[in-house]
């Protein structure tokens, strides 16, 4: 039961390429954070969006936040081979409980 | 290492056996977290430590599941009577806030324990 949805499940693009997903989820949140998994490790923290913020960006990762929508992107700009992972929403409804969406799997192809 | 660590790393078991999952959090923080990955998934919540307190075990799946952290650092992830069900990776995560507020609830993981039950 998890609190949220990545779209598209996969990605695959060129190196060079932006690379856009989605994350929606289903109550209110006090900020909403994407990480990365790299196959077989555990997950990084990427970047953290407050309820009262609409945009981020951090290096090469800009993320947006609608909360009428209940919805997150992230954007990963020149996309890299070293970008390859799964990368995951996650939000904290109330107190320190998190909860992470499905994944989407971003493939970039050198 | 400054890092989460997990350990072991790779853990296979007989159904019906018991197993423990050990995590060392990043010194000095507060929270501590455990998740199961399956395959394919995103991280289930099981359970969160405020220093030595399980302040919620909402997410653990049954009674076989128990989890301690009796000095408010190292955590033992305890799973008795194993069922092939419960084949995932086991992931801990700490930070260093004790609120959801802010940026103190960034979490910090470990590669995770990948649990399988034959």
């Amino acid at each position: 039961s998890q609190q949220g949805e990545e779209d598209p499940q996969a990605l695959s693009i060129q190196e060079g390429e932006n690379a856009t997903m989605n994350c929606s989820y289903k109550t209110s949140i006090n900020n909403l954070q994407w990480y990365r998994q790299n196959s077989g490790r555990g997950l990084v923290h990427l970047i953290l969006i407050r309820s009262n913020e609409r945009e981020k960006h951090s290096g090469r990762l800009r993320v947006t936040l609608d909360t009428s929508k209940k919805s997150s992107s992230l954007l990963i700009t020149a996309s890299r081979a070293a970008d390859t992972a799964s990368y995951f929403c996650a939000t904290t409804p109330t107190g320190n409980q998190f909860y992470f969406g499905t994944g989407t799997s971003l493939t970039v192809i050198p | 290492g400054a890092g989460v660590s997990q350990s072991p790393r790779y853990k296979v078991a007989k159904r019906g056996q018991d197993v423990a999952l050990r995590c060392d959090p990043i010194s000095g923080h507060v929270s501590l977290f455990w998740y199961q990955q399956a395959l394919g998934q995103g991280p289930e919540f099981l359970t969160y430590f405020q220093n030595e307190a399980q302040l919620d075990k909402s997410g653990l799946p049954s009674d076989r599941f128990f989890a301690e952290r009796p000095e408010g650092s190292v955590s033992t992830l305890k799973i008795q009577r194993t069922q092939q069900e419960d084949s995932a990776v086991y992931l801990c995560a700490s930070s260093s806030g004790a609120s959801g507020r802010g940026a103190k609830n960034i979490q910090y993981f470990g590669a995770g324990t990948r649990l399988s039950v034959l």
